[in-house]
């Protein structure tokens, strides 16, 4: 079975920093773009950021909110991926989900989510 | 940025009835190679994403028939033939043309 499984999660302080993991169970993770995705409670999902494959030079692209604070990195070796989060804020308070794009199918396989909360 | 317009937000449909959720884009999403570039999924309780529709028309593997996407100008529509129990949750309408990839509001939808 293909999956993707999370790790990293947990509670910070403003300010602070988190990374998350994100492992490939069952397929490469090479040949795939990597997309994360948020949801804060009760609301709906925001994209937040993508890296490509090797092919495409493993180019990122941020939502305007986290670019600068957020990192996405890959290690096709170990069939993981990761979301580097610095300078926390309240607002970043969400459930964070990995997702795959093989293309030229959409996001097929997602991970279970994390949960990130950042409160003083 | 592209923006997603999703109706209605709530949908109370009897099983057995058909059921429809309007998405529309601020421009369009067709891709240089001729596809439009509109995904739908479903988040079930608890669950994350899971993905029905790609690419404006496709089901994705292990979706009932009774799921149709569907395109006119830079309005979406994605439909159900006949609800069942198991379709209740928030469906989202997304668009990958590109970046940032922007999401509908979400339309729940939910047994009557």
């Amino acid at each position: 079975e293909e999956q993707l499984v999370q790790s990293g999660g947990g509670l910070v302080q403003p300010g602070e920093s988190l990374k998350l993991s994100c492992a490939a169970s069952g397929f490469s993770l090479s040949g795939s773009d990597i997309h994360w995705v948020r949801q804060a409670s009760g609301k709906g999902l925001e994209w937040i950021g993508r890296i490509k494959t090797k092919d495409e030079n493993y180019v990122t692209a941020y939502i305007s909110s986290v670019l600068g604070r957020f990192t996405l990195s890959r290690d096709d070796s170990k069939n993981t991926a990761f979301l580097k989060m610095d300078s926390l804020r309240t607002e970043d308070t969400a459930v964070y989900y990995c997702t795959r794009r093989p293309h030229p199918m959409s996001f097929d396989v997602w991970g279970q989510g994390t949960v990130v909360a950042v409160s003083s | 940025d592209i923006v997603m317009t999703q109706s209605p937000l709530s949908l109370p449909v009897t099983p057995g009835e058909p059921a429809s959720i309007s998405c529309r884009s601020s421009q369009s999403l067709l891709h240089g190679n001729g596809a439009y570039y509109l995904d739908w999924y479903v988040q079930k309780p608890g669950q994350p994403p899971q993905l029905v529709i790609h690419l404006t028309s496709n089901r994705a593997s292990g979706v009932p028939d009774r799921f149709s996407g569907s395109r006119s100008g830079t309005d979406f529509t994605l439909k159900i033939s006949r609800v069942e129990a198991d379709d209740v949750g928030v469906y989202y309408c997304m668009q990958i043309l590109q970046t940032p990839v922007t999401f509908g509001q979400g339309t729940r939808l939910e047994i009557k």
